[in-house]
């Protein structure tokens, strides 16, 4: 069965420190596998994308690692803000006739503190 | 470039009543997928509409139904609602659907079923 679990469920973390967030899936085949922010009550917003055969990506403060042959990804973030308080998806794209499935994770919620 | 828009952006409904949400996607984008998200089971697909043809659908009841227009607008239908269809409906438009398209959601419909 196609799976995305993340850990931790929720996360509490003093602003200007860092922290590691984790994604671990057993969907196959694999597409490509992305990270979203959501604040609370918005849409979420996409942080990265990497195909399978890319190890790592960033965007400004956000750093995702992938590791295909574990199946496991991580979004690092250096140096919180209180901003970044939100909940982290990490979703899996799966081929599909014509298409792409989604498989979402359900979510790690991030409280940085001041 | 707007973003996406989504209509009405909270709603009240009761049981056995039908609803119907609204979504417009990014000027440009022919890809809008629909999903629901509840605080227990996180995001989950519903539907994807591109070109006007639904071309995936999630494991949903007949109960739900999409449709797109000629201009890419697209709108959710939810007859004989249950109190478990209460969730937060999110759409979310790409220029065509395909991997490595980032989506791009709206802010999403707060549908309560009393």
């Amino acid at each position: 069965k196609n799976q995305v679990e993340q850990s931790p469920q929720s996360l509490i973390i003093l602003e200007g420190k860092n922290c590691t967030l984790q994604c671990n899936y057993t969907v196959s085949p694999f597409s490509n596998l992305r990270w979203y922010k959501q604040d609370t009550g918005r849409g979420p917003v996409s942080l990265t994308i990497m195909t399978f055969s890319e190890n790592t990506k960033s965007n400004g403060r956000y750093t995702a690692t992938l590791d295909a042959d574990t199946k496991q990804s991580s979004l690092h973030i250096t140096a919180s803000q209180l901003s970044d308080s939100a909940s982290y998806i990490c979703v899996v794209s799966v081929p599909y006739p014509g298409t792409y499935k989604y498989i979402f994770g359900t979510g790690t919620r991030l409280k940085v503190l001041a | 470039k707007a973003g996406v828009t989504q209509t009405p952006r909270y709603l009240i409904k009761t049981r056995g009543q039908q609803v119907t949400l609204s979504c417009s996607p990014i000027s440009g984008h022919r890809s809008v997928s629909w999903y629901q998200q509840t605080p227990g089971q996180g995001l989950q697909f519903l539907f994807e509409y591109f070109s006007e043809t639904q071309r995936n659908k999630g494991n949903f009841p007949g109960r739900f139904s999409g449709r797109q227009f000629s201009n890419s607008r697209s709108e959710m239908n939810v007859s004989t609602l249950e109190l478990g269809d209460s969730a937060l409906y999110l759409c979310a438009s790409s220029y065509s659907g395909g991997a490595p398209d980032t989506q791009y959601f709206g802010p999403g419909t707060r549908l309560t079923v009393l």
